[in-house]
């Protein structure tokens, strides 16, 4: 069975920093892009940052850029966001996706993770 | 960046009724458009990929068209199980946007 599992999320001070991961298991990994996608309470789907199946081109967000840094480790099955300086507005659901057509960036989500819950607060 | 403009942004509905959503483009995606559901406290679920193609396990009774910029998804006699949130998303370029999302409510 296809499947992703986030994990690392909680509740962090206002410029602090986080690490989330994304266990992923039942396909080849190395072979797909991933990204992240997040949603604040109440709110709609933002996406945050995407990386190639290599890890070698990477995008954000202009929301995140210069804050998050996304990675993977194929030896893992691992995808990975660290975000710094965290701000209230990044307080959200993330959730780690499955491009579907391989390793394009742009792409369809066709596996969602069930999601970690990130707060900014003091 | 492209914008994703969704309408309406919610919309009563009994079941039984068919119901169409409204996914705006600001530029031409040619077909690269995508519709999720999404129900409360739960991750989306890809309904429609590349405008029109049913993803497998999808009631049939779901349905997409367009291209360019006006694309729609239509849900024939809806039930109970429909009635949740619908996002739909431009994968024609980077970064990728959602539409803001329609909530679909029992009337």
């Amino acid at each position: 069975e296809v499947q992703l599992l986030e994990s690392g999320g909680g509740l962090v001070q206002p410029g602090g920093s986080l690490r989330l991961s994304c266990a992923a298991s039942g396909f080849t990994f190395s072979s797909y892009a991933m990204s992240w996608v997040r949603q604040a309470p109440g709110k709609g789907l933002e996406w945050v940052s995407a990386i190639s199946g290599s890890g070698g081109s990477t995008y954000y967000a202009d929301s995140v850029k210069g804050r998050f840094t996304i990675s993977r480790d194929n030896s893992k099955n691992t995808l990975y966001v660290q975000m710094n300086s965290l701000r209230a507005e990044d307080t959200a659901v993330y959730y780690c996706a499955k491009s579907f057509s391989g390793d394009h960036l742009a792409d369809v989500f066709d596996i969602w993770g069930q999601g970690t819950m990130v707060t900014v607060s003091s | 960046d492209i914008q994703m403009t969704q309408s309406p942004s919610s919309l009563s509905a009994c079941v039984g009724d068919r119901v169409t959503i409204i996914c705006r483009a600001s530029q031409s995606i040619r077909r690269y458009l995508n519709w999720y559901q999404q129900k409360p406290g739960k991750a989306p679920k890809l309904l429609i990929s590349a405008a029109s193609s049913l993803e497998s396990g999808v009631p049939s009774r779901f349905s997409g068209s367009g291209s360019g910029t006006d694309f729609s998804l239509t849900i024939n006699s809806l039930q109970p199980e429909d009635f949740a949130t619908y996002y739909c998303q431009q994968s024609d370029s980077i970064p990728i946007t959602f539409g803001q999302g329609t909530r679909l409510e029992i009337k």
